[in-house]
C-alpha cells in the first residue's frame, strides 16, 4: 500500500462545475496535509494546507480532512480552464517526512 | 519562484560524468530539500538539510551526494551520472520544516545520454 494515494485521473469536469479531488494516507500519526497545484512543465505550488478535522475554505478552494477515515480532499468550485493542472496531495507523516501522492490530473473543459 | 533559484535549468550530460546542481535561496530558511520527479513515481526525496553542514538521506539517495556550506546554497552532486538519473530535479525550502509545507524552485531537467 502506498503511503499517500491519489487517483491519477484524468478527472474531467465542465467549466463552472465543482471538481472533487481525493487523497488517502496510511500513517495515522500524520499531522499536516497539503495540496499543491502543478502546471505542465512547472514546479509544484502550494495552494492549501489543513491541520484539523473539518473544512477549510480559501476562495474557490475548500480542503476537507477526516483523520478517522484517513482521507483529505480538495474541492474546487466554479472550475475554470485555468484550473487544469495536476494536483498533488502531500502528507507530513509521523516520521517527519513530507510524502507526496502521484497526483490527479484535472481537465476543465470550456 | 520568489526567493529560490535552481541552476542550470536544463542540462544534457554523458553517462559516467559527475554533475552538480545548485539551489540558491534568499529567504534564509533553515530547511532545504532535493526531490526528483518521474512519471509513475511522483516526487521522491533524495536528500535534505536542516542547516549548514547538517544533511541526511532521503528515500532515493543512492548515487547522489549533497553539501551545504552556507545557509543559502544546497548542492546536489551526481557522482557518476547514469541514464536512470534522467529526471526533473526540484529543490524546495521551508521555514519551519515538514509541518509547514515547502516552496519549490523552478526545477532542473537533466538528461543523461
Amino acid at each position: 500500500q502506498k503511503e499517500v494515494e491519489q487517483n491519477s485521473g484524468p478527472l474531467s469536469v465542465p467549466e463552472g462545475a465543482i471538481a472533487s479531488l481525493n487523497c488517502t494516507y496510511s500513517d495515522r500519526g500524520s499531522q499536516s496535509f497539503f495540496w499543491y497545484r502543478q502546471y505542465s512543465g512547472k514546479s509544484p505550488e502550494l495552494i492549501m494546507f489543513i491541520y484539523s478535522n473539518g473544512d477549510k475554505e480559501d476562495g474557490r478552494f475548500t480542503a476537507q480532512l477526516n483523520k478517522a477515515s484517513q482521507y483529505v480532499s480538495l474541492l474546487i468550485r466554479d472550475s475554470q480552464p485555468s484550473d487544469s493542472a495536476t494536483y498533488l496531495c502531500a502528507v507530513a507523516s509521523s516520521t517527519g517526512k513530507l510524502i507526496f501522492g502521484q497526483g490527479t490530473t484535472l481537465q476543465v473543459k470550456p | 519562484d520568489a526567493g529560490i533559484t535552481q541552476s542550470p535549468r536544463h542540462k544534457v550530460t554523458e553517462t559516467g560524468t559527475p554533475v552538480t546542481l545548485r539551489c540558491h535561496q534568499t529567504e534564509n530558511h533553515r530547511y532545504m530539500y532535493w526531490y526528483r520527479q518521474d512519471p509513475g513515481h511522483g516526487l521522491r526525496l533524495i536528500h535534505y538539510s536542516y542547516g549548514v553542514k547538517d544533511t541526511d538521506k532521503g528515500e532515493v539517495s543512492d548515487g547522489y551526494s549533497v553539501s551545504r556550506s552556507k545557509t543559502e546554497d544546497f548542492l546536489l552532486t551526481l557522482e557518476s551520472a547514469t541514464s536512470s538519473q534522467t529526471s526533473v530535479y526540484f529543490c524546495a525550502i521551508s521555514e519551519g520544516g515538514e509541518l509547514y509545507g515547502y516552496t519549490f524552485g523552478s526545477g532542473t531537467r537533466l538528461t543523461v545520454v
